[in-house]
C-alpha cells in the first residue's frame, strides 16, 4: 500500500481565513514533504520533515506554518494568504529523507486545490 | 539547480515511440521519474540509480548516463494511457529532496 491521503480536495478562502490542509500515511514513512504546484508547473519542494522535525525549510513565508503531530500526520496551517499562493498543494511521504537507499522514494497524495480570494 | 527536460512537449500516434531526456549540471545519486495526470498527483515510475541498471516499467524503460549526468525515459508502443506530464526528480547525494525539471508534456493520439 503506497498510499498517501490528503484532505480536504478542494479549499476555497479569503485573504484573511485562517485554514489547515492535512495530510496522512500509515506506510511507516518517516519523513514527509509539502509541496507547491502551479499549473503546468513541476512540483515545487516547501518543507521537508524528517523523524517529526522539520529539516528542510525552502524559505518559504511564514504564512505558511507547517507542523508534523506524529510519523503518520503532517499539516500545513495557511494563514493570511495571497492570492499567488493559489496551487495545487501536494504531499508526499518517503521511507526515509536520505533517498539514496537505492529504492526510497516518495509517493504523493492526491493534493489540495487551494484557491485564496 | 532545477534538471532540464527536453522537448517541452510530444504528441504521438498510439503506437509510436518517444524518448524523454533529464539533464543535470550536478553530479546525481539517482534519478526519479514520475507521471502526471491532469489534476492528478504524481505517480512513480521507476528510480535509476548512479552505477544501476536500466529499468523499466510496462514498457517504459530508462537509463541513465552517468558520464553526461543524463537520464532518458523510453516509452514504447505508446499506449492512450501514457498520456500525461512527465518529471524528472533529480538526487544530488546527501541531500534530503528531490529537484524536479519543468517536465515533458506527452500527448498519445488514436
Amino acid at each position: 500500500d503506497t498510499e498517501v491521503t490528503q484532505t480536504p480536495k478542494h479549499l476555497v478562502m479569503g485573504m484573511t481565513n485562517k485554514k489547515s490542509l492535512k495530510c496522512e500515511q500509515h506506510m511507516g514513512h518517516r519523513a514527509m514533504y509539502w509541496y507547491k504546484q502551479k499549473a503546468k508547473k513541476p512540483p515545487e519542494l516547501m518543507f521537508v520533515y524528517s523523524y517529526e522535525k522539520l529539516s528542510i525549510n525552502e524559505s518559504v513565508p511564514s504564512r505558511f506554518s507547517p507542523e508534523c503531530p506524529n510519523s503518520s500526520l503532517l499539516n500545513l496551517h495557511l494563514h493570511a494568504l495571497q492570492p499567488e499562493d493559489s496551487a495545487l498543494y501536494l504531499c508526499a511521504s518517503s521511507q526515509y529523507s536520505r533517498l539514496a537507499g537505492g529504492t526510497d522514494t516518495q509517493y504523493f497524495g492526491p493534493g489540495t486545490r487551494l484557491t485564496v480570494l | 539547480q532545477q534538471p532540464v527536460q527536453s522537448p517541452q512537449a510530444v504528441i504521438l500516434r498510439e503506437g509510436e515511440d518517444a524518448v524523454i531526456n533529464c539533464s543535470s549540471s550536478k553530479a546525481l545519486y539517482s534519478v526519479h521519474w514520475y507521471r502526471q495526470k491532469h489534476g492528478e498527483a504524481p505517480v512513480f515510475l521507476m528510480i535509476l540509480l548512479k552505477g544501476g541498471e536500466q529499468m523499466r516499467h510496462e514498457k517504459i524503460s530508462a537509463s541513465f548516463n552517468e558520464k553526461k549526468q543524463q537520464s532518458s525515459l523510453y516509452l514504447t508502443a505508446s499506449q492512450l494511457s501514457y498520456s500525461g506530464t512527465y518529471f524528472c526528480g533529480t538526487e544530488v547525494q546527501g541531500a534530503q529532496k528531490l529537484v524536479f525539471g519543468q517536465g515533458t508534456r506527452l500527448t498519445i493520439n488514436p
